[in-house]
């Protein structure tokens, strides 16, 4: 699996936008960007994925530059309940194997 | 919508006690993860099944065993707990077969051996 940066920390106002960037300047063209979010003392819960087009579900916005050697997540109404650590991952879309999650961005909503 | 439950958020137990960990998930999953996660060290996988009676080893099975014996429940065993196994357990599933492999994860199960 590709490896990630994320910058450690962010903070965003409630209701804004959450913008959250990842780059994985070395993925495969069979890996997948995957990004799952960990509220504190709780199992990680998944969030989106996709491959080149950008994608969007009822949590959140993923959009991936053309050369996919960066990703945004966006929570697009940012709501206290959305303090949690982010992990973006690259891995391909049918292994079967464990998940390795790096350190994460921390992200704290401001009232 | 994906559930991967898990039978307890919190345990303690006592050292050399046998530990019962469950999971079970509703989606008619495949694959089924144990991990534990510690601070600094991440996510470590301990086994996975990725059928019914089969099992394989992950990257730090020793001092556990897995049981599957229905395809929906998945159970890690401490056979004799020990300190350096306090942690918290996360139980994974997934789809399987040729299609997609997100991993949906339980709420965890935060384990104190004294």
């Amino acid at each position: 699996d590709a490896k990630t940066t994320q910058p450690p920390s962010m903070d965003c106002a409630e209701g804004r936008a959450a913008n959250l960037p990842c780059n994985h300047s070395t993925i495969s063209g069979n890996e997948y960007v995957y990004w799952y979010r960990q509220i504190h003392s709780q199992g990680p819960q998944y969030i989106i994925h996709g491959l080149k087009n950008n994608e969007t579900n009822e949590m959140a916005s993923l959009i991936i530059t053309e050369d996919r050697k960066s990703s945004t997540l966006i929570l697009p109404h940012a709501t206290l309940r959305d303090t949690a650590v982010y992990y973006c991952i690259v891995r391909v879309y049918s292994s079967a194997s464990k998940i390795i999650f790096g350190s994460g961005t921390r992200l704290s909503i401001r009232p | 919508d994906v559930k991967v439950t898990q039978s307890s958020r919190y345990l303690v137990k006592r050292t050399g006690e046998k530990v019962f960990l469950e999971c079970v998930q509703d989606m008619d999953h495949e694959n089924m993860f144990w991990y534990r996660q510690d601070p600094g060290l991440g996510l470590r996988l301990i086994y996975f099944s990725y059928d019914v009676k089969m099992k394989e080893k992950g990257d730090i099975p020793e001092g556990y065993s897995v049981s599957r014996e229905k395809k929906e429940r998945f159970s890690l065993i401490l056979e004799s707990a020990s300190t350096n196994q306090t942690s918290m357990y996360l139980c994974a599933s997934s789809l399987g077969g040729t299609s997609q492999e997100t991993q949906y994860f339980g709420p965890g199960t935060r384990l104190l051996v004294l």
